[in-house]
């Protein structure tokens, strides 16, 4: 079965800064998506970015950025000049590539990391 | 377009009691997923529904949890004879397609207290 461990639980940066929060997983495929997910205090969970594990290539969106090391199993998100409104619950989340198995269309999340950004 | 919504926004019930947990998928969307979510555990996945049929329900914690979806729309997720563990936030998710990359897009969620 696939893990995802996020071993920050609470991370606070000052607005405008950069922070890291980390991510690592466990999962003998070699094919699957690896997602970050933000979650305010209204509960609902938005997509910030996702990246293929076929894809060598970092996932950037605008602010946010990932490092994705697969030999590692690291995947790491990287939040550039963060605003006030970065604040939030992030989840690092991994899926299987394998549509057709059984199990594979599930999310499974890490812990979960507290992002607060001081003014 | 609507998102995905969740119904009752906030439920409190006394153990032993049936609740029952509402959640509208956004319009065209196949694939829906319920998740919940609690201090302990995490976020964990439960019922996985490609249009009517559950083809993955292996995250159910027991037979007093069940779902059913009508229709390719509408779904809901019913606890027996609910317990004081059973309290968390039930999420619920719809992709396009079940097999395909696509985005799961999440609801508010349900917050369910058992007293």
């Amino acid at each position: 079965a696939q893990t995802v461990t996020q071993s920050q639980p609470e991370m606070s940066v000052q607005e405008a800064e950069t922070v890291t929060l980390s991510c690592t997983y466990d999962t003998s495929e070699s094919d699957y998506y690896l997602f970050w997910y933000k979650q305010p205090p209204s509960r609902q969970m938005i997509l910030v970015i996702r990246q293929e594990a076929y894809k060598q290539q970092n996932a950037t969106e605008n602010r946010f950025s990932v490092n994705f090391q697969k030999a590692a199993k690291s995947f790491s998100l990287k939040i550039s000049d963060s605003q006030l409104g970065d604040a939030a619950m992030y989840f690092c989340a991994y899926r299987s590539a394998s549509g057709g198995r059984r199990g594979a269309q599930k999310l499974v999340f890490g812990q979960g990391t507290r992002l607060t950004i001081n003014p | 377009g609507a998102g995905v919504s969740q119904s009752p926004s906030n439920k409190v019930t006394e153990k032993g009691k049936d609740v029952e947990l509402r959640c509208d998928p956004i319009s065209g969307h196949t694939a829906l997923y319920w998740y919940r979510q609690s201090l302990g555990q995490g976020l964990e996945f439960l019922i996985y529904f490609q249009g009517n049929s559950a083809p993955d329900k292996s995250g159910l914690p027991s037979d007093r949890f069940s779902a059913e979806r009508t229709g390719g729309s509408v779904s809901t997720l019913t606890i027996q004879r609910t317990q004081q563990e059973d309290s968390a936030v039930y999420l619920c998710a719809s992709s396009l397609m079940g097999q395909q990359i696509y985005e799961q897009y999440f609801g508010p969620g349900t917050r369910l207290t058992v007293t």
